[in-house]
């Protein structure tokens, strides 16, 4: 069985571009997350779709994120402008559907210069 | 306060000893708990889920949970080179400690 995969796996943007992070969850999973890891710091909780629908989106620091799921299956998340403080590493995680134990990707590093 | 507090660290350990990990959480509503594994530069490992106070095993792992201090650990026996690696500390799956880094020299 096919592991949460993320693509890029790096990406290095300038201040004011937009970029789009993608996850493709492990088959069969309704719960997919979104988080970030800045350097030296804790991974942080950025939302929580079911399915298609957007469960807990409390952890998107501003209008600058967009994250969608149509079709309940992989996932894109938008940062559009970016801003320097947007670098980090982005993890992407799924569940099975009631169950919290959570399978991560690889993550997306990205780097806004 | 933080949600989550782990000691950062660095843990080091002799190979054959026991590795105790520990995470305290501010939530005293909290209900369920995670250990997950992370090698350096790689993506976040579940190691084991704990929900009832107590005492959880699995192989060499051993997770404790004390709702009434707000406190889990992670003991890890005969402790491996191959265990070398930060444990993060995960309550209600979606809140992470900083995690710690355990060393276990050979």
């Amino acid at each position: 069985e096919a592991g949460v995969t993320q693509f890029p796996s790096h990406s290095v943007i300038e201040k004011g571009q937009t970029v789009t992070l993608r996850c493709d969850p492990i088959s069969g999973h309704d719960n997919l997350y979104w988080y970030r890891r800045v350097m030296g710091k804790e991974i942080k909780f950025l939302l929580h779709f079911v399915k298609e629908s957007k469960q807990d989106e409390s952890g998107m620091p501003n209008n600058r994120f967009l994250a969608e799921r149509t079709g309940g299956t992989y996932s894109t998340l938008k940062v559009q402008p970016a801003e320097l403080e947007d670098s980090g590493v982005y993890f992407c995680a799924s569940s099975q559907e009631g169950i919290r134990e959570q399978y991560f990707g690889p993550g997306t590093r990205l780097t806004v210069t | 306060q933080k949600e989550v507090e782990q000691n950062s660290g660095p843990l080091s350990v002799p190979e054959g000893a026991i590795a105790s990990l520990n995470c305290t959480y501010s939530d005293r509503v909290s209900q369920s708990f995670f250990w997950y594994r992370q090698y350096s530069g790689k993506s976040p490992e579940l190691i084991m889920s704990i929900y009832s106070n107590g005492d959880k095993e699995d192989g060499r792992f051993t997770a404790q949970l004390n709702k009434a201090s707000q406190y889990v650990s992670l003991l890890i026996r005969d402790s491996q080179p191959s265990d070398s690696a930060t444990y993060l500390c995960a309550v209600e799956g979606v809140r992470f400690g900083a995690g710690t880094r355990l060393t276990v020299k050979p």
